[in-house]
């Protein structure tokens, strides 16, 4: 089973902080995908990140790919009360597993106005 | 582009019965779709895999005969809870590949199931 650990699980901050959230394993993926998700909705997704080292920019979110390919993280810089959501990360698979996503277990952001 | 359907969007149904979900992908075909299940506060579970014209590929300790899957064209799956009980009131989500991406998948709104 490859496990994606997310963290902080909860993060409940202020408009115009910085935050970043985390997403590691010890498995290496095919890629890590990004995603946010609203209550009573499916997940979005932010960004598909596959090269080791990668780093991709989205407005205020700046996402990052592990150079051997195990973790990624999500910046987000003054975060804004429409940043509220879960964000979830999700590995993709390699091999035999390939084409099917791992995810994290989620990281509930709350921004405050 | 890349718009995913599910229908309904909520039900609610008799402990016994059987409830149809729907998902289709609007602007593309997809020959693999996947459905989750979600509980609150919680990530996706992966159910099964839908690859269509054929059978399903279940996950460990998912009942294929409770959770019935059909994946008849590039645009539609459906997954069919069996014979529904409380236990199974959850947030289904289904997703949608596109051709030619590996890993990519593209999420339906997802279906909030009530068992009375």
């Amino acid at each position: 089973t490859q496990l994606l650990e997310q963290s902080p699980q909860f993060l409940s901050i202020q408009e115009g902080e910085n935050l970043t959230v985390y997403c590691n394993s010890s498995s290496v993926f095919s890629s890590l995908q990004w995603y946010r998700q609203e209550p009573g909705e499916g997940p979005v997704l932010l960004v598909t990140v596959v090269t080791g080292g990668e780093v991709k920019k989205l407005k205020r979110l700046t996402f990052q790919f592990g150079d051997a390919r195990k973790d990624s993280s999500l910046h987000i810089t003054a975060a804004q009360p429409g940043d509220t959501g879960l964000y979830l990360c999700a590995g993709g698979g390699r091999g035999s597993t390939l084409g099917r996503l791992y995810f994290g277990r989620g990281t509930q952001l709350t921004v405050w106005p | 582009g890349a718009v995913v359907s599910q229908h309904p969007s909520r039900v609610i149904c008799k402990s016994g019965t059987s409830v149809k979900i729907e998902c289709r992908s609007l602007d593309f075909q997809a020959t693999t779709m996947f459905w989750y299940r979600q509980f609150p506060k919680q990530s996706l579970m992966l159910m099964a895999t839908s690859n269509e014209g054929s059978k399903a590929t279940y996950e460990q300790g998912v009942e294929k005969d409770k959770f019935l899957i059909n994946h008849a064209s590039l645009t539609l799956s459906t997954l069919t809870v069996t014979s529904a009980h409380p236990e199974d009131s959850s947030f289904y989500i289904c997703s949608a590949r596109p051709p030619r991406y590996t890993d990519t998948q593209y999420f339906g709104p997802g279906t909030r199931l009530t068992v009375l």
